[in-house]
């Protein structure tokens, strides 16, 4: 089965913080994403990569920068947080190859972040 | 731009039929998915309409039409544990390194 794993699954850090979200696949999965998720909003795209060092952004990437220096790790970055960060941040992957065309994201179990 | 419309909150009752429907507005469409979110827990795939008509996959089924923009997730024989929230989403693998782009959930109760 394919698993993607968020480092923390909660964290609370402090206005103005630096914060790190790291993410990891096992299936040699090309592409993977970050999302937030907020009530009433469902998930919104903030960064995604379909390759090493590619980056593009998603919906509401400001606030938030990503790197992908390895295929298998997506780390998600809040250069300075804010209040308005407080939300649950949910990674994904999907493959070039394999089940080509269904749509389908692999999702990790999330990363609920409280920025006081 | 993308958008999609679906609805909040569907209650129905144990054994019932439901369906959950879906409106979308996008500039390029490349298939229809939904998705199942359990309280505190990950999104999980449940389906792909790349074409129209009918996919079914045991009480679950999904339907699109391209030409009206729309689509739905019909759930028959619904249990305790459908009890969740589901997403529709536009997108697609050849789409941008597949990019999905979700709708705002529809959290489903299932009573007894």
């Amino acid at each position: 089965d394919v698993k993607v794993t968020q480092s923390s699954r909660y964290l609370v850090k402090r206005t103005g913080e630096k914060v790190f979200l790291e993410c990891v696949q096992d299936m040699d999965h090309e592409n993977m994403f970050w999302y937030r998720q907020d009530p009433g909003l469902g998930l919104r795209l903030i960064y995604f990569s379909y390759d090493v060092k590619m980056k593009e952004k998603g919906d509401i990437p400001e606030g938030y920068s990503v790197s992908r220096e390895k295929k298998e790790r997506f780390s998600l970055i809040l250069e300075s947080a804010s209040t308005n960060q407080t939300s649950m941040y949910l990674c994904a992957s999907s493959g070039a190859s394999g089940r080509v065309g269904t749509g389908e994201l692999f999702f990790g179990e999330g990363s609920r972040l409280t920025v006081l | 731009g993308q958008s999609l419309e679906q609805p909040s909150e569907v209650t129905a009752v144990e054994g019932a039929i439901v369906q959950i429907n879906c409106t979308y507005q996008t500039s390029g469409f490349y298939g229809l998915s939904w998705y199942q979110q359990h309280d505190g827990g990950a999104p999980t795939f449940l389906s792909y309409n790349g074409l129209d008509g009918l996919e079914e996959t045991g009480r679950f089924s999904s339907f699109l039409s391209r030409s009206d923009s729309y689509g739905y997730l019909l759930l028959q024989e619904l249990q305790m544990k459908d009890s969740a929230s589901y997403f529709c989403a536009v997108g697609g693998i050849y789409n941008q390194g597949g990019k999905l782009i979700f709708g705002q959930g529809t959290e489903l109760s299932v009573k007894p």
